[in-house]
């Protein structure tokens, strides 16, 4: 079993719609979760960050995580086409870097 | 402020032939990274430093694979001979603090191809 599961997608979704991206981990030692966000041919950048369990939000982005579940999220309200991008679940366990999942590709159509 | 810059963007080159992947991290961070991403693997951490020291390399494919970080400003990740098994995107990021709480800071990658 992968330490880090995360569907590649695609998902299309029509343009205002809410998206729901997931993850989920193997390993309870996981304390820290990000999403990066990942352009076509660009390196990824940090969208999100979250420590404990429960919500997260900045602006249309919301950052959900459930440690009991090992199950983290990320909502986008009123998607963009501009929000087309891969969303990568990251996540750190002690002094370890940073373990990615894969991505899913998000396609928001016009 | 420039981002992390690497060089080259693009590389492509024959099997049994040296490369050499080149980064610039941003002024000030403590710690860089290397990073190989592919459709299979997703991204992968190949080696991190902390002020110039190599803190893990256990991310490292194999003994073909050396990473360097000569100075505060630069370094160098070489895979000599390279295969075509090696084609990736490599990705270099650095971070004021360490990856753990902080912020990584990507640069856009250099993408090679091993014919």
């Amino acid at each position: 079993q992968k330490e880090v599961e995360q569907d590649p997608g695609p998902l299309s979704v029509p343009e205002g719609a809410i998206v729901s991206l997931n993850c989920t981990y193997s390993n309870s030692a996981f304390q820290y979760f990000m999403w990066y966000r990942q352009y076509s041919r660009k390196g990824p950048e940090l969208l999100m960050y979250t420590y404990s369990s429960g919500n997260k939000e900045d602006g249309r982005f919301t950052a959900q995580v459930d440690k009991s579940s090992k199950y983290i999220s990320l909502f986008i309200r009123d998607s963009q086409p501009s929000d087309s991008a891969t969303y990568l679940c990251a996540m750190i366990r002690g002094a370890d870097g940073l373990t990615f999942g894969k991505g899913t590709h998000l396609i928001i159509q016009p | 402020d420039a981002g992390v810059i690497q060089s080259p963007r693009h590389e492509v080159t024959e099997m049994g032939q040296e490369v050499t992947l080149r980064c610039k991290p941003i002024s000030g961070h403590d710690y860089l990274f290397w990073y190989r991403q592919t459709m299979m693997r997703g991204l992968e951490l190949l080696i991190y430093f902390n002020n110039n020291v190599p803190i893990d390399d256990s991310g490292m494919p194999e003994d073909r694979f050396s990473a360097k970080m000569p100075n505060a400003s630069f370094s160098t990740l070489k895979i000599q001979p390279s295969e075509p098994r090696d084609s990736a995107v490599y990705f270099c990021a650095s971070s004021p603090t360490s990856g753990r709480t902080s912020k990584l800071f990507f640069g856009e990658g250099s993408r090679l191809t091993v014919l």
